[in-house]
C-alpha cells in the first residue's frame, strides 16, 4: 500500500517569504502526482499535475517538483501572500492500483 | 457543467437511518471516484468509476456502503444503518479518463447523530 506522507502538518510565514512543502510516498512506481489547495470548509481546488514522466511543473508563483527515484514531492511557493493561506494536499497515483493516495495535508498560514 | 457538483451540502441523520448522497461531474469527464475525509486527514478513497462500471471499490469501509453511476454521468453514494463514525465529509472528483487531473466538488458533511 502506498504512504504519503507531508511535512511540516503546519507552516506559518510572514508575507513575501518564499516557502516549500514536501511529500514523501513510498511506492515509486506512479503514474502522477497533483497537489491541491484546501480552503476551510470547501472542496479541493487543483494546482499542478506532474506525470511520472516528468520533473517539475510551473504555474504563476508555484513549481512543483517530482524525484521519482527518491519519493519526494515538493511545492514551492513564491513571494507567499495572505491568500495563500490554506492547507495544502498531496495525492499519488500509483500504477498499480486504481485509486489515489493523499497526504495529510501542510497546513499554511501566511501571515499580512 | 462548469464544475464538479454535490448535493446535499450539509445532511444531518439519526444513528440507523439512510442516506443518499450525490455527485454530478464535468460533463464529458468518464472517471468518477468517491472519497471520504476526516477532519485533518487527508481524503481516504472509497470507490472509482470508468463509465457506469465501479472499476475499484476496495475503499468502501463495509457493505453498508454502495454507489451506484447508471448512466456513466451522476453518481449517488449510499449508505445503510447509518453510525456516528460515519460522520465526515464526502468528496467527490472526476476525471477526463483515469488517472489524468482529477477536479472535485465542494463536499458534502455528513452528520450522524
Amino acid at each position: 500500500k502506498q504512504e504519503v506522507t507531508q511535512i511540516p502538518a503546519a507552516l506559518s510565514v510572514p508575507e513575501g517569504e518564499n516557502l516549500v512543502l514536501n511529500c514523501s510516498f513510498t511506492d515509486s512506481a506512479i503514474y502522477n502526482l497533483q497537489w491541491f489547495r484546501q480552503d476551510p470548509g470547501k472542496g479541493l481546488t487543483s494546482l499542478l499535475l506532474i506525470q511520472s514522466s516528468q520533473r517539475e511543473q510551473t504555474s504563476g508563483r508555484l513549481n512543483a517538483s517530482l524525484d521519482k527515484s527518491s519519493g519526494r514531492s515538493t511545492l514551492y511557493i513564491a513571494a507567499s501572500q495572505p491568500g495563500d493561506s490554506a492547507t495544502y494536499l498531496c495525492a499519488v497515483g500509483p500504477y498499480n492500483f486504481n485509486k489515489f493516495y493523499f497526504g495529510s495535508g501542510t497546513k499554511l498560514n501566511v501571515k499580512p | 457543467g462548469a464544475g464538479v457538483s454535490q448535493t446535499p451540502s450539509n445532511k444531518v441523520t439519526e444513528k440507523g437511518k439512510y442516506v443518499e448522497l450525490r455527485c454530478d461531474p464535468i460533463s464529458g469527464h468518464t472517471a468518477l471516484y468517491w472519497y471520504r475525509q476526516s477532519l485533518g486527514q487527508g481524503p481516504e478513497f472509497l470507490i472509482y468509476f470508468q463509465g457506469t462500471g465501479a472499476a475499484d471499490d476496495s475503499g468502501l469501509p463495509n457493505d453498508r456502503f454502495f454507489a451506484v453511476r447508471p448512466e456513466g454521468s451522476v453518481s449517488t453514494l449510499k449508505i445503510q444503518r447509518t453510525e456516528r463514525g460515519d460522520s465526515a465529509v464526502y468528496l467527490c472528483a472526476s476525471s477526463l479518463g483515469f488517472p489524468n487531473e482529477q477536479f472535485f466538488g465542494p463536499g458534502t458533511r455528513l452528520t450522524v447523530l
